[in-house]
């Protein structure tokens, strides 16, 4: 099992719809979340970060699950410009450096 | 200000030669990082500096790999004898204080653009 998962997609949806991604963890010890958003050939861009009580920025919803292992994004009214890879990461507490990136999750929002 | 800039933005190379990458840092950040994206696919943790600290190496995949900080600034990452599945985006990744709670890094990265390396 990866140590973070995340579909791959692509999810394709009008503008204005509703879209959420999940990501999930395998290392319960897991300390810090965040999503970042990565557009074509383009270094990624921190979106957010998630913590543990929950965060709203915007039409941008960040969760947490720890019981689960997972964290979300929920993006609502979907924009052309929301079109990108969305990135989950996830820093562990192994005693070491260890931050891991999702393979990500392609978004397409189509007119 | 000034973001993280990383040169060459493109480097085709031979197999078996060597190739440095270079990064420059957000001014005043004392955190480091390297790391690797294959197409379609996440990014690949390779090393960590965080200010005068012996450099995590954990990720680094073969000791062909190399990387050094110089005066805590500018980093360079070394390739020797490059095959060609070492093509990649190599990314470079600041922050500012590398501020860690058991290990975990709390901070915000900020990305240079990268290094497309293409090994023929």
């Amino acid at each position: 099992r990866k140590e973070v998962e995340q579909d791959p997609g692509p999810f394709n949806v009008p503008e204005g719809a509703t879209v959420a991604f999940n990501c999930t963890y395998s290392n319960s010890a897991s300390q810090s979340f965040f999503w970042y958003r990565q557009d074509c050939r383009k270094e990624p861009k921190l979106l957010m970060s998630v913590y543990s009580s929950g965060n709203e920025d915007g039409r941008f919803t960040a969760q947490l699950n720890r019981a689960s292992q997972y964290i979300s994004l929920l993006i609502r009214d979907s924009k052309l410009s929301d079109s990108a890879t969305y990135l989950c990461v996830v820093n562990e507490d192994t005693g070491g450096f260890k931050t891991i990136f999702g393979a990500g999750t392609r978004l397409f929002v189509k007119a | 200000g000034a973001g993280v800039s990383q040169s060459p933005s493109n480097k085709v190379t031979e197999k078996g030669k060597d190739v440095e990458l270079r990064c420059d840092p957000i001014s005043g950040h004392t955190a480091l990082y390297w790391y690797r994206q294959s197409l379609g696919q996440g990014l690949e943790f390779l090393i960590y500096f965080q200010g005068n600290s012996a450099p995590d190496k954990s990720g680094l995949p073969s000791d062909r790999f190399s990387a050094e900080r110089t005066g805590g600034s500018v980093s360079t990452l070394t390739i020797q004898r490059t095959q060609q599945e070492d093509s990649a985006v190599y990314l470079c990744a600041s922050s500012p204080t590398g501020e860690t709670s058991g290990g975990a890094i709390q901070e915000t990265q900020y990305f240079g653009p990268g290094t497309r390396l293409l090994v023929l």
